[in-house]
């Protein structure tokens, strides 16, 4: 079974309009992370947001948030205000503490594009 | 500082052929990571090393694949001999060994396989 499914291939926004990116889990450790990745067109992988399983609050890094379903088991990420800059590939990703340490388990990602 | 650095950024080479990744971490991360993602597939984990000492090579598909990490602190990455369904895009990431709970891994741009 998938651990971290993006079911969404592709997604397209107009500028300065908000997104939201699915992201849903599966995991029966009780000690998780939650990361989003964004993957521009040059390659690099840059860190995004993080949202950890005991967190009470949705995590928040400027234009992007995170809306954390605990029991529904999602993790979408929202991008309000889209820019043409936010136009990448975007992956979601879980860590699970207790059953495999501290590497990430990936999603397929989600291509995003921004229309001016 | 600089960022994750891996090389080359490209290479093409034939079945049966051996290729040598090279990942410069972060200085001062311990922590060390391998990561592929084969035809637009989700990205996999091959491997992690704590210092030199690998921690968890889980992910590494077969014995064709050797990583090493002498010293503690660049990592090479060995495919001998490589067959095509190899091809894809190796990562690298590194992270602190810290009491952060985020503790974010930061991934270079990847290094481009392609086998023909």
């Amino acid at each position: 079974a998938q651990k971290i499914t993006q079911t969404q291939p592709g997604m397209f926004v107009q500028e300065k309009e908000a997104v939201t990116l699915d992201c849903t889990y599966d995991t029966s450790d009780p000690s998780y992370g939650l990361f989003w990745y964004k993957q521009p067109s040059s390659g690099e992988m840059i860190f995004l947001i993080y949202q950890g399983s005991y967190d009470q609050q949705n995590a928040t890094e400027g234009r992007y948030s995170l809306n954390f379903q605990k029991a529904r088991k999602s993790a979408n990420l929202v991008i309000s205000a889209s820019q043409l800059g936010d136009s990448a590939m975007y992956f979601c990703a879980m860590r699970e503490e207790e059953t495999s340490g501290s590497r990430l388990t990936f999603g397929e990602g989600t291509q995003l594009t921004v229309n001016p | 500082e600089a960022g994750v650095t891996q090389f080359p950024s490209h290479s093409v080479i034939e079945k049966g052929q051996t290729v040598t990744l090279r990942c410069d971490p972060i200085s001062g991360h311990d922590n060390l990571y391998w990561y592929r993602r084969v035809m637009g597939k989700e990205i996999k984990f091959l491997l992690h090393f704590v210092k030199e000492s690998k921690q968890d090579e889980s992910g590494m598909p077969n014995n064709r694949f050797l990583a090493e990490r002498t010293g503690g602190t660049y990592s090479t990455l060995k495919v001998q001999p490589a067959e095509l369904e190899d091809s894809g895009v190796y990562f690298c990431a590194s992270s602190q060994v810290s009491g952060r709970i985020v503790n974010e891994q930061f991934f270079g741009p990847g290094t481009r396989l392609t086998v023909l």
